[in-house]
């Protein structure tokens, strides 16, 4: 079925770092991938999506590239700032009769000013 | 704010009893997900409701129920509880039946058995 693995957490970072969380997958045919963000005491949003491969979602500064073949979706942003202190979620969804997403288990970031 | 409603926010109650959780979508959204989310399991699928009818499944357990009443809000009810269930559970919902990519999440419900 499908899976998604994520980088263990927690990451701690100093203001102005380099981010990085790797996210791969597995499933059938080539899905849709997510990055989600949930910040303290809120819900799961949307942060950005790729619907093929080389596509690049990007938002808020972060990017992310759908890599067919190392069936990957790693989240990167240049410089983080305090207010990125979240938990992020990688998730995919096929193409075909499921209708869910499937998330991975989330990284939390904690950004030091 | 997402525009998704879930009541209550926190909830403690002892093993063996049974729960409700209510969920109201956006407004003019037809579908709505439960999602799981536990320390050891992270985020898990339950179940999907579209325009009142069920349409996918998860990793629901046979205590747990859902339902989606015409007015499109949705309730989880969870029976026969235990420690295990101790949980945050979110409602999300989307326009469609099919997952276009973008859920929109309520802020969940917190549920702890003591």
């Amino acid at each position: 079925g499908d899976s998604v693995t994520q980088m263990e957490g927690p990451v701690t970072l100093s203001e102005e770092a380099f981010l990085t969380i790797n996210c791969t997958y597995t499933a059938t045919g080539y899905p849709s991938l997510f990055w989600y963000v949930q910040y303290p005491g809120e819900g799961l949003q949307l942060l950005l999506k790729a619907t093929k491969a080389d596509d690049k979602g990007s938002n808020k500064g972060f990017e992310a590239t759908y890599r067919k073949e190392t069936t990957s979706f790693h989240l990167e942003k240049g410089s983080v700032q305090v207010s990125d202190s979240a938990v992020y979620f990688c998730a995919l969804k096929s193409r075909g009769s499921a209708r869910q997403l499937t998330f991975g288990s989330g990284t939390q970031l904690t950004v030091l000013p | 704010d997402s525009g998704v409603t879930q009541t209550p926010k926190h909830l403690i109650t002892a093993t063996g009893q049974r729960v409700t959780l209510r969920c109201s979508p956006r407004s003019g959204d037809l579908s709505v997900y439960w999602y799981q989310q536990s320390l050891d399991q992270g985020l898990q699928f339950l179940i999907q409701y579209y325009n009142g009818e069920e349409r996918a499944k998860g990793n629901i357990l046979e205590r747990f129920s859902a339902q989606q009443f015409p007015d499109l809000h949705s309730e989880l009810n969870l029976s026969s509880l235990e420690l295990g269930d101790s949980a945050l559970y979110f409602c999300a919902s989307s326009p469609s039946g099919e997952v276009s990519g973008e859920l929109f999440f309520g802020e969940g419900s917190r549920l702890t058995v003591l």
